[in-house]
């Protein structure tokens, strides 16, 4: 198995641009996760669907941050308009049939630097 | 919310040293899970430890959920194990709170 597929991996923007991040869970997971991982905040849970239904979103920090999971094997993560406070590291999680957050295995992670 | 404490933040080893890592929640919790995230950012589960013991090679983990707290083991420490040690527990629905982690590096 691939494991699960983040892209990109780095992505560097200016203030105001539109970001737009891509998850693809291992195949089967019906659980995935969107984290972000600052210094200062640590790791904190943004929003969560299960078989693609968004379940909890109450981590999106606030409106600019949207979140959808059109299928289960693609879900994107935007950020519109972007700030520099939304510097961070973006990880995508999955985990399988029954298991919520008892096994959750993370994506690589997309390192996001605002300008 | 929980609160999640970890112990000591920062820890520096000579490859060989056994040590112990601690986590603290102010709750109790019945989905008490370790990760590794390794020196390129990699974030690895490790265990899944709702109560007693567990091992896996030189890692091994014990949850004492009565008292809410759980200790990872790294024995015979090796560079490879150098990263942050992050515990975390359910809080409401499914979600986990994450400790700030501890930052072991493992010198040769």
């Amino acid at each position: 198995d691939a494991g699960v597929i983040q892209s990109p991996r780095h992505e560097v923007t200016e203030m105001g641009q539109e970001v737009t991040l891509r998850c693809k869970p291992i195949s089967g997971h019906d659980y995935l996760f969107w984290y972000r991982q600052t210094m200062m905040r640590g790791l904190e849970l943004l929003i969560y669907f299960n078989n693609n239904v968004p379940i909890d979103d109450s981590g999106m920090p606030e409106d600019r941050f949207s979140a959808k999971m059109p299928n289960a094997s693609f879900s994107t993560l935007k950020i519109q308009p972007s700030e520099p406070r939304d510097s961070a590291v973006y990880f995508c999680a999955s985990s399988p049939p029954g298991q919520g957050t008892a096994t959750q295995y993370f994506g690589p992670g997309t390192r996001l630097t605002v300008l | 919310g929980i609160q999640v404490e970890q112990s000591p933040p920062d820890l520096i080893l000579q490859e060989g040293a056994n040590s112990t890592l601690r986590c603290n929640f102010s709750d109790s919790v019945n989905n008490l899970q370790w990760f590794h995230q390794n020196p390129w950012g990699q974030l690895i589960n490790l265990f899944y430890i709702p109560s007693g013991t567990k091992q896996n090679g030189r890692l091994s983990a014990t949850t004492v959920a009565t008292e809410r707290y759980s200790l990872l083991y790294i024995s015979s420490s090796q560079t490879t194990d150098s990263g942050v040690y992050f515990c975390a527990g359910p809080w409401r629905n499914n979600r986990l709170a994450f400790g700030k982690g501890n930052q072991v590096v493992v010198i040769p």
